[in-house]
């Protein structure tokens, strides 16, 4: 069965370091987000990306944070300049359709980062 | 803004109990879903739920829909303890936006 993937696993990096979360979202779906959860909270979306542009985000994605497609098969999410509060698991989910029709997104494994 | 609120935020219960979380949201929608997550693993996928009285059930769960109510109901019918875990509902607004909203989660323990 098709799944998203998600690398690396976790991620420790230094405060003020860039950090680079890399997605696979599955092979024929055309949307793709990026969601958040600090540890033993609730699950926060930070964006949405379709044709190769941001179709949404959140507060919580400031110019900090950028999203980028750089081949027909990976989706990352880039941080550049963490800061201790940046330490979370980032969820990388796709989906075939979005807006009004439905739109099941699948989650992939999640990127644990913590910022040191 | 859609606020998603689920209640009890902790549940302890005994193995072969019954119990009910539920699912509140502020705005409308008929697209809601259930996920379970264990502690630092990812989300996985229980219930769709897309239409006004949807009941699914899967199992010792069964979730169901009121659109009306705006109100989602996950009951747990004779726990077990590999239900321990945390259950979040996501509420899919159709408005055109993308996004979900999750819930504040419910972390379930089950007593052996």
């Amino acid at each position: 069965e098709p799944e998203v993937t998600q690398t690396p696993s976790h991620q420790v990096t230094q405060m003020g370091q860039e950090v680079i979360l890399r997605c696979v979202p599955i092979s024929n779906h055309l949307y793709f987000y990026w969601y958040r959860q600090i540890l033993g909270q609730k699950v926060e979306f930070l964006v949405s990306f379709y044709n190769n542009e941001i179709s949404e985000k959140s507060e919580i994605f400031d110019d900090q944070f950028s999203v980028e497609r750089p081949d027909g098969s990976n989706f990352t999410l880039k941080i550049r300049s963490t800061k201790l509060e940046d330490s979370a698991m980032y969820f990388c989910a796709s989906s075939d359709t979005g807006g009004n029709r439905f739109n099941e997104q699948f989650f992939g494994p999640g990127t644990r980062l913590t910022v040191l | 803004e859609l606020k998603v609120e689920q209640n009890p935020l902790f549940l302890s219960m005994q193995e072969g109990k019954n119990y009910t979380i539920y699912c509140n949201y502020s705005t409308t929608s008929d697209r809601l879903y259930w996920y379970r997550q264990d502690p630092g693993k990812s989300l996985e996928s229980l219930f769709v739920l897309l239409s006004n009285g949807a009941v699914k059930q899967e199992g010792r769960l069964m979730a169901s829909l009121d659109t009306k109510a705006r109100l989602s109901t996950l009951h747990i019918t004779a726990a077990v303890h590999d239900l321990s875990a945390t259950y979040f509902c996501a509420v899919d607004l159709t408005s055109g936006t993308y996004k979900y909203i999750f819930g504040t989660g419910t972390r379930l323990k089950v007593l052996a």
